[in-house]
């Protein structure tokens, strides 16, 4: 069984700084990884996908892919209060009927980003 | 960009009865559509997967017979929680791939609640 685990945290950062989130996944077979940020009660938003080892960057956010970890990560610069959110941590698995990718989540990590 | 309609965002509905939720593609032909459920302060499980023109799969432990999905059309897919009961309430996303490459995209969400 895939398993994807994440902190659940509540993680809380000052305003302003770089907030860090983590994520380790099971299947050393996976080969797309995702964030999203979800807001209380509403459906999840992509924040990022990353596919190859290394950094990829946009904007305020950094995810990290280390694939022979089995790790990747979020990075959050210049923390706003509007950050305050879970961040889900998801990892693709190719569809071969029809295309796609089957997500498995984690369970999420609360930030909390304190004025 | 890539926007998925849901609908409906929320419903109220007695013991019994059946429920019917669309999830749309707006500006891409979906390959693939999702089914996830969310229950409070737990992560997004995968209920079923649809292709267009064939049968949808379903995770373990869900009953296709009490979810029936049918997947109409390219952009569209239809969820119907048949016989709903109290157990049943929870929120229910879908979201629509373009291919492999492409990360998931989400609709706004329906919160069931079973009365």
């Amino acid at each position: 069984q895939k398993e994807v685990e994440q902190n659940s945290g509540p993680l809380s950062v000052p305003e302003g700084a770089i907030a860090s989130l983590n994520c380790t996944y099971s299947d050393r077979g996976s080969q797309s990884f995702f964030w999203y940020r979800q807001y209380s009660g509403k459906s999840p938003e992509l924040i990022m996908s990353i596919y190859s080892n290394g950094d990829k960057e946009d904007g305020r956010f950094t995810a990290q892919l280390n694939k022979a970890s089995q790790y990747v990560s979020l990075l959050i610069r210049d923390s706003q209060p509007s950050d305050s959110a879970t961040y889900l941590c998801a990892v693709g698995e190719r569809i071969l009927t029809g295309g796609g990718n089957k997500l498995t989540f984690g369970t999420g990590t609360q930030l909390k980003v304190e004025l | 960009g890539a926007v998925v309609s849901q609908h409906p965002s929320r419903v109220i509905c007695k013991s019994g009865t059946s429920v019917k939720i669309e999830c749309r593609s707006l500006d891409f032909q979906a390959t693939t559509m999702f089914w996830y459920r969310q229950f409070p302060k737990q992560s997004l499980m995968l209920m079923a997967t649809s292709n267009e023109g064939s049968k949808a799969t379903y995770e373990q432990g869900v009953e296709k017979d009490k979810f029936l999905i049918n997947h109409a059309s390219l952009t569209l897919s239809t969820l119907t929680v048949t016989s709903a009961h109290p157990e049943d309430s929870s929120f229910y996303i879908c979201s629509a791939s373009r291919g492999w490459n492409s990360p998931l995209h989400f609709g706004n969400g329906t919160r069931l609640t079973v009365t």
